[in-house]
């Protein structure tokens, strides 16, 4: 089983419509979760953090926490081209001192 | 700029050569962060340092490889005998995660060296 799981897509969306993106993670211990947008041929970058049960909300952007059922998930809302990427899922395990990643999920918002 | 910057952005080598790529963190932060890439994964930790000391490797990180970060500045990550596997985007991420909290902290990344092994 892999540390932190995503479904690699690609999820395809239309303009303007919600995409939800879904990861799930085997260590209990976590403690932080890191949702990190990723366009071809660049490095990722941060878009949101979360470290409690529940929703934090960020602009057009959504994290969802449930550390019983260890799932974290990210939402947004009226979605555009732009947003099309790659979302990297990343969690602060407590046996190794960095973030560990999934393997992302491509989303595709169709104009 | 003041964001981590990574060079060379782009290197082709043949197998069996070594090589040598440079990260400079943003400079307030003390801790930074080797990933390894390939298409169509995510970036996959292979060692941290806090300073100058490199304090985790990954089991990913071979004998082929060595990374150091004197004076706690600049980090370099050296790639003996390269071999056609090796060929990645190679990551140098940096934090500002206080000195004894598990937290990682947000990472920022640089903009990657491709290194193409043939």
């Amino acid at each position: 089983q892999k540390e932190v799981e995503q479904n690699s897509g690609p999820l395809s969306v239309p303009e303007g419509a919600i995409a939800s993106l879904n990861c799930t993670y085997s260590d209990r211990g976590s403690q932080s979760f890191f949702w990190y947008r990723q366009y071809s041929g660049k490095s990722p970058e941060l878009i949101m953090f979360i470290y409690s049960n529940g929703d934090k909300e960020d602009g057009r952007f959504t994290a969802q926490l449930n550390k019983a059922s260890q799932y974290v998930s990210l939402l947004i809302r009226d979605s555009q081209p732009s947003d099309s990427a790659t979302y990297l899922c990343a969690v602060n395990s407590q046996f190794v001192r960095a973030l560990t990643f999934g393997s992302g999920t491509r989303l595709q918002v169709q104009p | 700029d003041t964001g981590v910057s990574q060079d060379p952005r782009h290197k082709i080598t043949k197998r069996g050569q070594n090589v040598t790529f440079r990260c400079d963190p943003i400079s307030e932060h003390n801790r930074l962060y080797w990933y390894r890439q390939t298409l169509g994964q995510g970036p996959e930790f292979l060692t941290y340092f806090q300073n100058e000391a490199q304090l985790e490797k990954s089991r990913l990180l071979s004998d082929r490889f060595s990374a150091e970060r004197p004076k706690g500045s600049f980090s370099t990550l050296e790639i003996q005998r390269t071999e056609q596997g090796d060929s990645a985007m190679y990551l140098c991420a940096s934090s500002s995660g206080l000195a004894g909290l598990a937290n990682t902290g947000e990472l920022f990344f640089g903009e990657g060296s491709r290194l193409t092994v043939l």
